[in-house]
């Protein structure tokens, strides 16, 4: 069962233009999320975070929203450049699973020079 | 670089055999979380130890064990391997003091079963 999904496995964005990802999530228990950028043949690492009791996150070029009401968390990169290149992950996390976190599919995201 | 380290990087061996995956934390962390991502699929939680406990539980089949030694290292050993085993095996590690914490993964094991 998938709690947290990520319906676009791929994304091409023009670089200067803005990279909008999107994750939808089932357990209305989750209260923390976060983002994860991978590259080939390395692990994930950790991008942004975001609590549930902000609907917004901003740390330079990167920007999380969160609408509990929907479920619904994105990721906008502003403005997008190559070495933005990567697959991203979201995954949530609820105090009562132990920090346990479900992560997403990952969107795989192509910026064009 | 994170800090976690992760051995071997690549590891090929035939259906039926076992493997040991070995992972070290970040200095610090006490707690060590094993994942699994096999072709087009997220990374999906197996298990997960704290401070040499076994914490939680997720998607971890009965032939897969892990351990957290008394230094803090551990171990992910599959047996009876299968062609379904495929995939790469991500070790992260954290602080976790209190409430959730950031994940701080290695580069991950590639496990081939042939």
């Amino acid at each position: 069962d998938q709690q947290v999904k990520q319906n676009s496995p791929s994304l091409s964005v023009q670089e200067g233009r803005i990279s909008i990802l999107n994750c939808d999530y089932t357990n209305s228990m989750f209260d923390y999320f976060l983002w994860y950028k991978k590259y080939p043949a390395e692990g994930p690492t950790f991008l942004i975070s975001i609590s549930s009791i902000k609907d917004k996150n901003e740390d330079g070029r990167f920007t999380v929203f969160l609408n509990k009401s929907a479920k619904h968390l994105s990721l906008h990169i502003v403005p997008s450049q190559p070495g933005d290149s990567a697959v991203y992950f979201c995954a949530a996390s609820a105090k009562n699973t132990g920090n346990q976190f479900y992560f997403g599919t990952g969107t795989s995201l192509t910026v064009i020079p | 670089d994170s800090g976690v380290t992760q051995t071997p990087k690549h590891l090929i061996t035939a259906t039926g055999q076992r493997v040991t995956l070995r992972c070290s934390p970040r200095s610090g962390d006490l707690s060590v979380y094993w994942y699994q991502q096999s072709l087009d699929q997220g990374l999906q939680f197996l298990i997960q130890y704290y401070n040499g406990e076994e914490r939680a539980k997720g998607n971890i089949l009965e032939r897969f064990s892990a351990q957290q030694f008394p230094d803090l290292h551990s171990e992910l050993n599959l047996s009876s391997l299968e062609l379904g085993d495929s995939a790469l095996y991500f070790c992260a590690s954290s602080v976790e003091l209190a409430g959730p914490d950031t994940q701080y993964f290695g580069p991950g094991t590639r496990l081939t079963v042939l």
